[in-house]
């Protein structure tokens, strides 16, 4: 089965872009959350969308914002992009809430 | 009191050493406290869980040690091996929402 897909998994944007990051979650999951991870640092919550619905939000600026598709894929969405947000993007699914987290392998963001 | 305080930041355990991970939290509402192992250029993969009624739980090499009146919690690996060097993290939520996790531990396990 495949797990959490996540695309793209490398870029490099420049300060004041915008940039879209997708997600996959497992076939039947139905929650996806999305971490902001910092070079050294542990995963920070940004956003989790349960049936399309937002259901918690983490503290980052109204600059980072999320949907979830009747698929149950989903986009975070950065605006304006500041050198700060150069980070590994994650996203977890989980097939309920609360419930077990399975991370994919990110997308790199490097922001010059 | 959102945080998880996690320690130490690196360690180096020779092959078959107990390396531990300590953690401690603030928030007493918290229930779920999970361990999360990540490889480079890997994502962060559940090791293992344990909520707050419980004092210890094992899932083969790893043990959660759990102190709830400390408002501290520990991973301990045993017969550690070379395979078991990665980034450790120690995290806490509440319900398993919005999942706080510590800054890591880098673990390396000499041959």
């Amino acid at each position: 089965d495949a797990g959490v897909t996540q695309s793209p998994t490398h870029l490099i944007k420049t300060r004041g872009q915008h940039v879209t990051l997708r997600c996959s979650p497992i076939s039947g999951h139905k929650s996806v959350s999305w971490y902001q991870q910092v070079l050294g640092q542990g995963p920070q919550f940004i956003f989790q969308y349960y049936e399309k619905e937002e259901r918690g939000r983490g503290n980052f600026p109204d600059r980072f914002s999320a949907r979830q598709f009747p698929n149950y894929s989903s986009e975070l969405n950065v605006n304006a992009l500041l050198l700060g947000d150069s980070a590994l993007y994650l996203c977890a699914s989980s097939a309920r809430v609360p419930g077990e987290l399975f991370f994919g392998e990110g997308s790199r963001l490097t922001v010059l | 009191q959102q945080q998880v305080k996690q320690s130490p930041q690196s360690l180096i355990v020779q092959k078959g050493g107990i390396p531990i991970i300590n953690c401690a939290y603030e928030n007493t509402a918290f229930d779920y406290f999970p361990w999360y192992q990540q490889f480079p250029g890997k994502g962060p993969a559940l090791l293992i869980a344990i909520r707050p009624d419980v004092s210890e739980k094992k899932e083969g090499r790893f043990t959660i040690s759990f102190n709830k009146s400390a408002k501290q919690f520990s991973l301990h690996i045993m017969d550690s091996q070379p395979g078991d060097s990665a980034t450790y993290f120690c995290a806490a939520s509440i319900e398993g929402d919005k999942i706080i996790f510590g800054k890591g531990t880098r673990l390396h396990i000499l041959p």
